[in-house]
């Protein structure tokens, strides 16, 4: 099993531009969450999902959208982007409801200038 | 959602044990306590989960009181590469939105 596979790793961007971060997990996990950790900081929830076609919003989701069409992907869009959106991202995945263990990914880390 | 408080910051000697406590009053009846390790530039890692009383694995042990208002990693003799951020995570049913508190760096030297 690959677990989660973020790509990219690394893109920067200019601001107003919009881009998909790729999420995809092969562990047929149905929870998924997309979280953003800027420098120096700790990790902040911005959507995550319970099963294809249920997405939710977490503490910080504006300026960012998800789908979940199927199981295996959680893509992030970032809609007009700005500096304030330069940070890490990481998306993560679990199968046990109860708070269970999260499986995350490499993380793609966005630059925004 | 429970709101979780940790030390932002411990220094330790390699081979001592260390005991990271986070503090979760409104912790609600189904939430699970998980603890996560984070290096820098990589994702959290999965330490250990409990709902009460001890859990104890290869790495480490989790202490939860009656009440669960509170719960302690403890890592016993750390090394040099256990310098890293801890995180505890409360988070319940299905459908809850699992939020990360700030976390405790964990400084080990030699």
């Amino acid at each position: 099993n690959a677990g989660v596979t973020q790509t990219p790793k690394f893109r920067i961007l200019k601001i107003g531009q919009s881009m998909t971060l790729q999420c995809t997990q092969d562990m047929n996990h149905n929870y998924m969450y997309w979280y953003r950790q800027d420098p120096g900081m700790g990790l902040k929830l911005i959507y995550y999902s319970v099963g294809a076609g249920i997405t939710d919003k977490g503490e910080v989701p504006n300026g960012y959208n998800v789908s979940r069409s199927t199981t295996e992907d959680f893509p992030l869009r970032l809609e007009l982007a700005a500096p304030s959106q330069t940070s890490v991202y990481f998306c993560a995945s679990s199968y046990e409801p109860l708070g269970g263990e999260l499986f995350f990914g490499e993380g793609s880390r966005l630059t925004v200038l | 959602l429970a709101k979780t408080t940790q030390p932002i910051s411990m220094d330790s000697y390699e081979g001592q044990e260390v005991n990271i406590t986070c503090s979760h009053n409104n912790i609600a009846t189904n939430d699970y306590i998980t603890w996560y390790q984070q290096f820098p530039s990589q994702g959290p890692r999965f330490i250990i989960q409990g709902y009460k009383t001890k859990v104890k694995n290869e790495v480490a042990s989790l202490f939860i009181p009656a009440d669960r208002k509170s719960s302690t990693l403890s890592l016993p003799r750390v090394s040099l590469s256990d310098t890293a951020v801890y995180y505890c995570l409360v988070g319940g049913p299905a459908g809850t939105a699992l939020i990360f508190g700030k976390g405790t760096t964990l400084s080990v030297s030699s």
